[in-house]
């Protein structure tokens, strides 16, 4: 069966310091991969997408960007945080079509301080 | 431009009473619907989807909803809430067009008291 692994669970970075939340998925292959942020009361915002190897796209212009190295491997970065930063931080993946429902990770917390 | 609409920020029902939460959405083709919910600090799982057929689907956890066409809406339901639903509730529609990017409602908050 797929799984999706997240991690770290909970991250304390302070302000201009460097980022790196990685996201795995098992059990299939050419996945699409998300990364969404959920702000405090707020709805989720999709950061990236991507739909193969090497293949990003953003939407939203960030203070971050990501990464496919791998298949299954999907890196969310930044090379100095921000305040507005922080948030929850959700790894997605689904099958490729666009009746595929979602599966997310367990989520990020990370605190910018 | 895709979009859905959860009016409701936050709802409170009591413990066995009914439950229904809205979701609107706004899309030109035939829409990929879907429900999620979020437990505190959790990522999201999926309730139920809707893609063709039947309009009313049924979930996991007792849920349900409806695929109303005429009134673009496609709202959650649950007969008798238990408190272990208190949760954050998402509704979402699929986009053919750009793959298959979703596009989120803002959650609603669901408080279950007893």
């Amino acid at each position: 069966s797929q799984t999706i692994h997240q991690w770290p669970a909970t991250l304390v970075q302070p302000v201009g310091s460097p980022l790196s939340l990685e996201c795995t998925v098992e059990g299939t292959s050419n996945p699409n991969l998300y990364w969404y942020r959920q702000a405090a009361g707020r709805g989720l915002q999709l950061l990236f997408y991507s739909v193969g190897i090497g293949q990003i796209s953003s939407e939203v212009p960030q203070n971050l960007s990501a990464s496919r190295p791998q298949d299954r491997q999907f890196i969310l970065s930044s090379k100095k945080l921000l305040l507005s930063d922080s948030g929850f931080y959700l790894c997605a993946w689904s099958a490729p079509g666009p009746s595929m429902a979602y599966t997310f990770g367990s989520g990020t917390r990370l605190t910018v301080v | 431009a895709q979009s859905v609409t959860q009016p409701d920020i936050h709802i409170t029902v009591s413990e066995g009473a009914s439950l229904e939460l809205r979701c609107n959405y706004s899309y030109g083709a035939t829409p990929y619907l879907f429900w999620y919910v979020q437990s505190p600090g959790q990522g999201l799982q999926l309730l139920l989807k809707y893609f063709s057929g039947d309009t009313l689907v049924q979930g996991i956890k007792g849920f349900e909803a409806e695929f109303k066409r005429s009134q673009s809406s496609f709202n959650l339901r649950k007969p008798s809430v238990h408190w272990s639903d208190a949760a954050e509730y998402f509704c979402a529609v699929g986009d053919s067009n750009t793959g298959n990017q979703f596009y989120f409602g803002t959650g609603t908050s669901l408080t279950v008291i007893p």
